[in-house]
Formats: C-alpha cells, sequence, structure tokens
C-alpha cells in the first residue's frame, strides 16, 4: 500500500455532462475525506466516511454532488450536470484516529469547459 | 464550525533566514493543529502537528508553537532552503476530526 490513490488524474468534461472519481484510501484508514481545492485557496472541507457511514456533509456539497463509500474502502464522488464554477482540484484524504493528520492523494483536476 | 486566519500570504526570505507563519483559530475545543506543505502541482504533505498539550514541538529545521489561550499557532523554519519554497497551510480540526484549512502562505526562499 503506497498511500492514498486517486482515479483520474485529470478530466475535462463539458458542462452539463456527470462525472465520478475514485479514491482509494490506506486500507487501514477507517476515515476517508473529500476536499476541493481552487488556484490560491486552500483545501474546503465537502465530506467525510468513517468506514461506510457517510458523517458530514458540508454545506458546500450541493444536491448534484454526490459520494459513497460503498463497503468503507474505496470511495467515489460523483458530480451531476456539471458546472463550470466546478472546475477545481478534488482531493481524497484519510486517516486513522481522530484527531489526527491526514494522508491526501495526488487530487483529479477537474475542468468544466 | 471552526474558523482559521492564516498570515502573511507571501513571504520571501533569503536562504539561511528564519520563516514565521502564523495562524489564529476560533473553536477552543479544537485539540490538534497540522502543517502542510504543498508544492506547485502536488499533493498537501504533512510536515509537522502539535497536540494541544504541549506548547512546542520541533521536528530539525521545523517548530510549531501553540498558544491556547490566544487560540493561536505558528510554523517556524530555521535555515531555510531553497527546497522550502512552497506554499504552507495550517489546519485546525472540529469535533468530526474534519479540518478547516488556512487560506495559505507561499514562502519563496531565494538563494
Amino acid at each position: 500500500d503506497t498511500g492514498v490513490s486517486q482515479d483520474p488524474r485529470h478530466k475535462i468534461t463539458k458542462r452539463g455532462q456527470n462525472v465520478t472519481f475514485r479514491c482509494d484510501p490506506i486500507s487501514e484508514h477507517n476515515r476517508l475525506y473529500w476536499y476541493r481545492q481552487t488556484l490560491g485557496q486552500g483545501p474546503e472541507f465537502l465530506t467525510y466516511f468513517q468506514n461506510e457511514a457517510q458523517l458530514e456533509k458540508s454545506r458546500l456539497l450541493s444536491d448534484r454532488f454526490s459520494a459513497e463509500r460503498p463497503k468503507g474502502s474505496f470511495s467515489t464522488l460523483e458530480i451531476q450536470r456539471t458546472e463550470q464554477g466546478d472546475s477545481a482540484m478534488y482531493l481524497c484524504a484519510s486517516s486513522l484516529v481522530a484527531p489526527g493528520g491526514y494522508t491526501f492523494g495526488s487530487g483529479t483536476r477537474l475542468t468544466v469547459v | 464550525g471552526e474558523n482559521v486566519e492564516q498570515h502573511p500570504s507571501t513571504l520571501s526570505v533569503q536562504e539561511g533566514d528564519s520563516a514565521v507563519i502564523k495562524c489564529t483559530y476560533s473553536d477552543s475545543a479544537s485539540n490538534y493543529f497540522p502543517w502542510y506543505k504543498q508544492e506547485l502541482g502536488k499533493r498537501p504533505q504533512l510536515i509537522i502537528d502539535i497536540r494541544s498539550n504541549v506548547g512546542e514541538k520541533k521536528d530539525q529545521r521545523i517548530a510549531v508553537t501553540l498558544n491556547k489561550t490566544a487560540k493561536h499557532f505558528s510554523l517556524h523554519i530555521t535555515e531555510t532552503q531553497p527546497e522550502d519554497s512552497a506554499v504552507y497551510f495550517c489546519a485546525a480540526p472540529n469535533t468530526g476530526n474534519q479540518f478547516y484549512f488556512g487560506t495559505g502562505t507561499s514562502l519563496t526562499v531565494i538563494p
């Protein structure tokens, strides 16, 4: 296990299309987080899971966003009807205990044209 | 929720000098404070952290100090090197261990 993996690394999509990203956390980490980062800003919290339970969602997470972690391992983040404002880096992170630091993945850079 | 403010937004230092980045937080219940380094186009990486039961922690050239009364914590980098150039983020958690990040400090170390 070499860390948190995210796929794809880059995604270009047309406005209105749906996109799905995948995150594979460090295997022994039971907490998984999704963040969004735009240029020049710090990561913004979107949602997090403890095992398969989604425990909190940010107000940033509109109805077009949905996240799952069906078996408590990998997670997916889907954005429906993408808008240009969705263009950002989507970062996944995992951790073992709280409070504790995250290990971030390399992110998926989404560009909506 | 937690509110984290970070200063300065940009910082330039000569190689070998020290750099200090400061953050304040709002939630007095926060008890863990990490610092992340993000190089251009790469993921944020945890470089040091501090828990609320200590006031200072050092790791080679990097140190973090915490003042719980004033609700601020700082990152100190001594003997800076060009490879220290990056964006640094502080963060503070809410009760669910989801972090609120500062807006970042772009550090440039001039050779």
